[in-house]
């Protein structure tokens, strides 16, 4: 099947900093990466669609300017906790279809952020 | 509004009972619906889809439009089916909604 890997895995962060993380499709070219976010025990929820070349397409709620989302190639999607709040400690998670007929989503092994 | 819904968050049952973990959706147009995955320490994966009609690992789902649901089933659980099930939608803008998951454990 297809690999999508992100990075990192883990990460703590001191609150009011940003973290980066990368969500990559390492053997298929993505032109759409979708993040989601999942809390303990909890479902996933959609955050963004991210899409090579233009802007992301936010879901209701999720704020744009503290999730920034940057699909610069059609590898590479990036999600961005800008000044990060121990509210914002989650596990996110990427996924992205290799065939857009298929519908399948292939996801990466997720990031666990910790804000202290 | 899209969403789905599946009821039970645990579910247990005994090696080689039958299983069924219920997922109901809402949605305005022709649904497109999946079964992932997620075995112990793995990343979610495919289970199956509702337009394939396929059967695999022993499970099948079949979409009810009357009833809205799309329930997964296996006739006899394995204990290498104890993992957590998710429900998915597919919506208009080719996002994927899925449920809140439902637990499943099969008891030796």
């Amino acid at each position: 099947g297809a690999v999508v890997s992100q990075h990192p895995s883990r990460v703590i962060c001191k609150s009011g900093t940003s973290v980066k993380i990368e969500c990559r499709s390492l053997d298929f070219q993505a032109t759409t990466m979708f993040w989601y976010r999942q809390f303990p025990k909890q479902s996933l929820m959609l955050m963004a669609t991210s899409n090579e070349g233009s802007k992301a397409t936010y879901e209701q709620g999720v704020e744009k300017d503290k999730f920034l989302i940057n699909h610069a190639s059609l590898t590479l999607s990036t999600l961005t906790v800008t000044s990060a709040h121990p509210e914002d400690s989650s596990f996110y998670i990427c996924s992205a279809r290799r065939d857009p007929n298929t519908g399948e989503l292939f996801f990466g092994e997720g990031s666990r952020l910790t804000v202290l | 509004a899209q969403r789905v819904t599946q009821p039970e968050k645990l579910l247990s049952v005994f090696k080689g009972a039958p299983v069924e973990l219920k997922c109901n959706y809402s949605y305005s147009g022709s649904p497109e619906l999946f079964w992932y995955v997620q075995y112990s320490r793995q990343r979610l994966q495919l289970l199956l889809r509702h337009i394939s009609r396929e059967s695999i690992k022993g499970f099948t789902a079949d979409l009810n439009k009357g009833e809205t649901s799309f329930h997964l089933k296996k006739p006899f659980a394995q204990e290498e089916d104890s993992a957590m099930y998710y429900c998915a939608l597919r919506g208009t803008g080719n996002q994927f909604y899925f449920g809140t998951g439902t637990s499943l454990t099969v008891i030796p």
